[in-house]
């Protein structure tokens, strides 16, 4: 069985830009979470996809986006990147009527220069 | 962001010996608590979980301890190997189903 997929590993983009990773959870799996990890902030949740429908966001400005498609696949934007932005972004996906943790992907590690 | 601390614990210990790992949670209301472990270049890894109405959860050389009176959670290792070096992490799920990250504990395993 397939884990969680994120793409691309590494992502270097300039300040200004924008920027979009994706994630494609375990087959079956339709909640999809997606967390902004750094060192001094430790994992931060950005929000939670559910069937296509956000059910959950974290406190982060609007420039932080996402989307989730009908095959679950889940996709987050970034817009106007700062140097701040600079992360490892997390994806996680949890099964279906199991009230447990997530299952992480690798992971997306973004540098803006 | 939703964020809890800043400051990175570490804790050493010799190869074969046991290790406690702790962590504080902030929400009373959390009825779910998870322990994850992350490697250098890894996404965080489920190691095992305990449900409020527990106050202890044992799995394969892994024990969670939950004392909701303190909200504190511990995660011990028995016979720590040099494997075990890592990065762990304690989660709670919030009232609104939100998975929330303690600010971790670098476990390092000295040969």
């Amino acid at each position: 069985k397939a884990g969680v997929t994120q793409t691309p590993r590494y992502l270097i983009k300039t300040r200004g830009q924008q920027v979009t990773l994706s994630c494609s959870p375990i087959s079956g799996h339709r909640s999809v979470s997606w967390y902004q990890q750094t060192p001094g902030q430790g994992l931060q949740f950005l929000f939670e996809y559910f069937s296509e429908t956000q059910r959950n966001k974290g406190n982060f400005p609007g420039r932080f986006s996402g989307r989730q498609f009908s095959n679950s696949r889940s996709e987050m934007n970034v817009s106007t990147l700062e140097l701040g932005d600079s992360a490892l972004y997390l994806c996680a996906s949890r099964g279906p009527g199991r009230v447990d943790g997530y299952t992480f992907g690798s992971g997306t590690r973004l540098t803006v220069v | 962001g939703e964020s809890v601390g800043l400051h990175l614990p570490t804790l050493s210990v010799q190869e074969g010996d046991n290790s406690i790992i702790n962590c504080a949670y902030s929400n009373s209301a959390s009825d779910y608590f998870i322990w994850y472990k992350q490697e250098s270049g890894k996404g965080p890894q489920f190691i095992i979980d305990i449900r409020s109405n527990m106050d202890k959860r044992q799995g394969q050389r892994v024990t969670v301890l939950l004392n909701k009176t303190v909200k504190h959670l511990s995660l011990q290792i028995a016979a720590t190997q040099p494997g075990d070096s890592a990065v762990y992490f304690c989660a709670w799920k919030t009232s609104y189903d939100k998975v929330i990250f303690g600010p971790g504990t670098s476990l390092s395993v000295i040969p």
